[in-house]
């Protein structure tokens, strides 16, 4: 398995612009979470789905940002109009939620969004 | 509601010496706890995990072990190595359904030859 896999790996865009991250979670997962990693505020969870459905938005920082989960296999973070302060390294997440017990998260490689 | 606290870094050691990052943990019911590792340029991976109290995980020379009664789940290893060197997290899923996991600052572990 490839793993999941998030495009693009770096993104560099002006004050303003809209701005659109991809994530592709490890096939057969069913639960994916969407962080967000600065140096000031560490690791945050932003909105995690299960089968498709969103689950919890609540680390969504303001309306600017919005996910979507279309299908299994891809979801897109987007943030529009996109600031300075939403520099950082963006990561996807996918897990399979069973009847029991906990699956491990698995990490993409992130996206390291700088906004200019 | 659940949290998890771990001690500030960096932490710098020459290789060969004992690690220890303390963690300790807020949770209601009975949490599992997680630490993951973040090498340089990537995503976060699973280290070792305990789901209840007394459990030590482990993996790579690393260990952790459950203490309910202190809310801690301190990483150690006896002898570290250069390639050792990342960001360490601690992280708790609590006793609910989904795979949601709370997750402490990173405690960033440099290894010198």
């Amino acid at each position: 398995d490839a793993g999941v896999i998030q495009s693009p790996r770096h993104e560099v865009t002006e004050m303003g612009q809209e701005v659109t991250l991809r994530c592709k979670p490890i096939s057969g997962h069913n639960s994916l979470f969407w962080y967000r990693q600065t140096m000031m505020r560490g690791l945050e969870l932003l909105i995690y789905f299960n089968n498709n459905v969103p689950i919890d938005d609540s680390g969504m920082p303001e309306d600017r940002f919005s996910a979507k989960m279309p299908n299994a296999s891809f979801s897109t973070l987007k943030i529009q109009p996109s600031e300075p302060r939403d520099s950082a390294v963006y990561f996807c997440a996918s897990s399979l939620l069973g009847t029991s017990g906990f699956n491990e998260q698995f990490f993409g490689p992130g996206t390291r969004l700088t906004v200019l | 509601g659940n949290s998890v606290t771990q001690m500030e870094g960096p932490v710098t050691l020459s290789e060969e010496a004992f690690l220890t990052i303390n963690c300790t943990y807020t949770a209601t019911g009975y949490p599992s706890l997680f630490w993951y590792v973040q090498y340089p340029g990537e995503g976060l991976q699973l280290l070792l995990k305990a789901t209840k109290a007394d459990d030590k995980g482990s993996n790579k020379g690393f260990e952790a072990t459950y203490r309910k009664e202190t809310t801690s789940f301190h990483l150690e290893k006896g002898s570290v190595q250069v390639s050792d060197s990342a960001v360490y997290f601690c992280a708790l899923k609590g006793s609910g359904g989904y795979n949601k996991l709370i997750f402490g600052a990173g405690t960033r572990l440099a290894v010198h030859p």
